[in-house]
């Protein structure tokens, strides 16, 4: 069965550092062809994808927010973690981790999601 | 870049009757195209991937069809829990990048 589960802080300070882990399970990112992306959402808002991160340590982010992401697993700990600098108010949003492979090009499993308020 | 315009953005249907949810590309691509329901609280569902094939579990009132620039969601009787959001997405091969649509509200007539 797979599972994945968002964690992290529920609210972040306007400039700081967001740091979001991805913790699952049913699948390894050892595996050849394997992926685990980060997709977040703004209340009441679309889906945005933002970074992917394959089983070989390929990486891929979002152009507009590349230089503020940085993805990294640790395939020992069944883990991925986003991180993001210099978040601001807009950076507001439920974030999801879902798992993709090369191959495809689709997300079919997806964690609950983790809101994260970015406010002073 | 390719964007998805998901029309209309709010669909009133009844109980029992049809539903038909467009999602139309900017540029033409393959039939890389995944359906996905969300409901309130909720993470997003994959119905469809391949823009036609139904993902594991999904009933076979959900269907889907289409190509190039056209793409079209149809569930054929709806029931009271299919009422939620849906969202087209595609996948550009290179760079990776993946885009979804703004999303159609189906709700309740």
């Amino acid at each position: 069965q797979v599972t994945l589960r968002e964690s992290g802080p529920a609210l972040v300070k306007p400039t700081q550092t967001l740091t979001l882990t991805c913790t699952f399970s049913g699948f390894s990112l050892s595996t050849r062809e394997m992926c685990v992306t980060w997709i977040r959402q703004p209340p009441g808002k679309a889906l945005e994808w933002l970074a992917r991160i394959d089983w070989d340590d390929d990486k891929y982010y979002r152009t507009s927010l590349k230089t503020r992401l940085t993805i990294s697993k640790d395939t020992s700990k069944n883990q991925v973690v986003l991180t993001m600098t210099n978040v601001d108010p807009v950076d507001t949003a439920t974030y999801y981790c879902a798992r993709t492979t090369k191959k495809l090009y689709y997300f079919d499993y997806w964690g609950q999601g983790t809101l994260v308020t970015v406010s002073s | 870049e390719v964007v998805l315009r998901q029309s209309p953005a709010t669909l009133s249907v009844s109980l029992g009757e049809r539903a038909t949810l467009s999602c139309r590309a900017s540029l033409s691509f393959s039939s890389n195209l995944a359906w996905y329901q969300q409901k309130p609280g909720q993470a997003p569902r994959l119905l469809i991937y391949a823009a036609s094939t139904r993902a594991t579990g999904i009933p076979a009132r959900f269907s889907g069809s289409g190509s190039g620039t056209e793409f079209t969601l149809t569930i054929s009787s709806l029931q009271s829990e299919d009422f939620a959001v849906y969202y087209c997405q595609q996948y550009n091969k290179w760079p990776p990048m993946y885009t979804f649509g703004q999303g159609t509200k189906l709700e309740i007539k």
